[in-house]
């Protein structure tokens, strides 16, 4: 079993929709809970940090983790074109430093 | 707003060879690390590095790989003899506390 699973999608949307993002975890040791945006061939770029269980929200984003299920979510309000990138989910214990990723989501937003 | 860079941005190398990338993380960070995204594939840890020695490290960080800050700046990563399945994209990245990371553009290494 992967130790975090992401729906690669594609996921393509129109202008205005809300998006939903999901990952799925397997380690009960992971405590926090990262998105990530990237666009194409470019470099993570760190959207939403949390830790342990509950909502965050920045804007038009919304990150949520439950950690009964293990399942964290990424809602994106009012999506717009510029949305349009690959969404990472990373995962880490309170021990160690490495970050677990999921596949990523291919997110098009649409005009 | 401070960045992380890397250097070069695309690098050819023939099989065997060696290969060094360079990045200059956040200036008053302390942890700075090494992933890889194969393309199409998942970004992947590779090495962590703390108070000049590695904290962690991946199953994929064998003895062809090593790391190295060789002065107060610049944070490197040596592939000692390339294998074509080295090529991938690498980003270097940092952090003051574990956790929030902060990454590079990346280096596409492509291994012929």
């Amino acid at each position: 079993q992967k130790e975090v699973e992401q729906d690669p999608g594609p996921l393509s949307v129109p202008e205005g929709a809300i998006v939903s993002l999901n990952c799925t975890y397997s380690n009960s040791a992971f405590q926090y809970f990262m998105w990530y945006r990237q666009y194409s061939r470019k470099g993570p770029e760190l959207l939403m940090y949390t830790y342990s269980s509950g909502n965050k929200e920045d804007g038009r984003f919304t990150a949520q983790v439950d950690k009964s299920s293990k399942y964290i979510s990424l809602f994106i309000r009012d999506s717009q074109p510029s949305d349009s990138a690959t969404y990472l989910c990373a995962t880490k214990e309170t021990s160690g430093s490495r970050l677990t990723f999921g596949e990523g989501t291919q997110l098009t937003v649409n005009p | 707003e401070p960045e992380v860079t890397q250097t070069p941005s695309h690098q050819v190398t023939q099989m065997g060879q060696e290969v060094i990338l360079r990045c200059v993380p956040i200036s008053n960070h302390l942890y700075f690390y090494w992933y890889r995204q194969i393309l199409g594939q998942k970004v992947e840890f590779l090495v962590s590095f703390y108070n000049n020695e590695i904290s962690e490290k991946s199953e994929i960080f064998d003895d062809q790989f090593s790391v190295e800050r060789p002065d107060g700046s610049n944070f490197t990563l040596k592939i000692r003899s390339t294998k074509l399945e080295d090529s991938a994209m690498y980003f270097c990245a940092s952090v003051i506390y574990p956790g929030e990371l902060f990454f590079g553009e990346g280096s596409r290494l492509t291994v012929l």
